[in-house]
């Protein structure tokens, strides 16, 4: 499969604990994108990167969540301190510089319980 | 700040009747992007608009752009069950900001006998 991949699907957690997600790019894409969607909305968007440099942050994203692409490859987006609030689907996408179009992962949905 | 809007939200269809979905924004958007969302799974692309007057079809879905109205329209041709779906649409604000979609609220597009 060489889609964007990532990983866990699935993550439940205790309101408080550290999460940390993973996302793997389409080889050779060197911008990466992370979304938020929560129930019956669509996604918004919270950070990309060209390459390992992070070149813009939404407000979205509170100091609790950094997100980090060290070798231009893969991605991590960590959520300290989870708050019931932060439960939605994280998705990451990919894309080529000057390409019309992004694709994206199957996503990671956190529940904060 | 780029702001899209989607009308309806919702949409009940029967088999074999046609309908469109709307897509406003509010500024000036690089691009127009249409996705399908099925429950619990990710974002799907159906059609990416580049300029003025683009037209694309596939199969039983067709969308336009009008960057002077700042709309854009998926319209559904004899609808069929398994377009039954969540419609988005999203815009690029172009410029240092390539790249980064800002999505409409979706349409859940339920088709029925």
């Amino acid at each position: 499969d060489t889609g964007v991949s990532q990983n866990p699907r699935h993550k439940i957690t205790k309101r408080g604990q550290n999460v940390t997600f993973r996302c793997d790019p389409i080889s050779e894409h060197n911008r990466l994108y992370w979304y938020r969607q929560t129930l019956g909305q669509g996604p918004e968007f919270l950070t990309y990167f060209q390459n390992e440099a992070q070149l813009e942050k939404s407000r979205l994203l509170s100091d609790r969540f950094s997100a980090e692409r060290p070798k231009g490859s893969f991605s991590t987006l960590e959520i300290q301190r989870t708050e019931q609030g932060d439960s939605a689907m994280y998705l990451c996408a990919s894309s080529f510089t000057g390409s019309t179009e992004a694709f994206f992962g199957q996503g990671t949905r956190l529940t904060v319980v | 700040e780029l702001k899209v809007e989607q009308n309806p939200l919702f949409l009940s269809m029967q088999e074999g009747k046609n309908y469109t979905i709307y897509c406003n924004y509010s500024t000036t958007s690089d691009r127009l992007y249409w996705y399908r969302q099925d429950p619990g799974k990710s974002l799907e692309s159906l059609f990416v608009l580049l300029s003025n007057g683009a037209v694309k079809q596939e199969g039983r879905l067709m969308a336009s752009l009008d960057t002077k109205a700042r709309l854009s329209t998926l319209h559904i041709t004899a609808a069929v069950h398994d377009l039954s779906a969540t419609y988005f649409c999203a815009g690029n604000a172009g410029g240092t900001s390539y790249g980064k979609l800002t999505f409409g609220q979706g349409t859940i597009l339920t088709v029925h006998p």
